[in-house]
């Protein structure tokens, strides 16, 4: 049970959009639509942003969207704001009561 | 509102076994779910750890499996965590989670985590 591949960190400007990466394999991203996102500011309890791939719990905003294509999930965040800046986790469901998350991505948001 | 808090001791030596309990307010665990233990290595990514459910399991992660034992005390509304033979790899800020486990799958809260370092 290999971690989720994201990149370490991704950067854009207030305005702006970006887009974090998840790559898994056939035994979890690729097999089961159960990829959620989570937002993790340091000290404080990381916050679901996404689930079951695309969608959004209630109250999280509409600049957050997820997709996914084959073993790779996306998310998506437009019109960056400078309270985005926060570590990003993909996971993904891999079975039998299993879990498998990704390594984080740092955003800065210039 | 659901609420979760990890405690522990902050410190343990290697080869110790290090406890976590996680209280949880705001709803009774005895009523359900599935409730998760995850952590984070300092420099890297979540790494889920087991899941406690009242009615099976628990459902550990094969890398763990040998050395960690998760269960709760219903009266009290309290997780528990219990790792052995720990080395400096199991430094980490360690968390509790619920699952929202149905038609949709995700970990819907979360606590702040606490933090453990092992070493002598």
């Amino acid at each position: 049970q290999s971690a989720l591949t994201q990149p370490a960190s991704v950067s854009g400007s207030p305005g702006q959009s970006i887009t974090i990466s998840c790559t898994g394999t056939r035994s979890d991203v690729g097999v089961f639509n159960y990829v959620s996102w989570y937002q993790h500011h340091p000290g404080e309890t990381p916050k679901v942003i996404i689930y079951d791939v695309s969608q959004r719990p209630s109250g999280v905003s509409n600049r957050f969207s997820g997709s996914k294509s084959g073993n790779t999930a996306s998310l998506t965040i437009s019109g960056l704001q400078a309270e985005d800046e926060a570590d990003y986790y993909c996971c993904s469901y891999a079975g039998t009561n299993s879990w498998v998350f990704g390594g984080g991505t740092k955003l800065t948001v210039l | 509102q659901v609420h979760l808090q990890e405690s522990g001791p902050g410190l343990v030596k290697p080869s110790e076994t290090l406890s976590l309990t996680c209280d949880v307010s705001g709803y009774s665990i005895s009523n359900g779910y599935y409730w998760a233990w995850i952590r984070q290595a300092p420099g890297k990514g979540l790494e889920w750890l087991g899941t406690f459910y009242r009615d099976g399991g628990p459902y550990y992660n094969a890398s763990l499996k040998s050395r960690l034992t998760l269960s709760a005390d219903m009266p009290k509304n309290q997780l528990s965590l219990s790792l052995n033979s720990v080395t400096t790899a199991d430094t980490a800020l360690y968390f509790c989670a619920r699952i929202w486990f149905g038609d949709s799958r995700y970990f819907d809260y979360w606590g702040q985590g606490t933090l453990v370092t092992v070493s002598s």
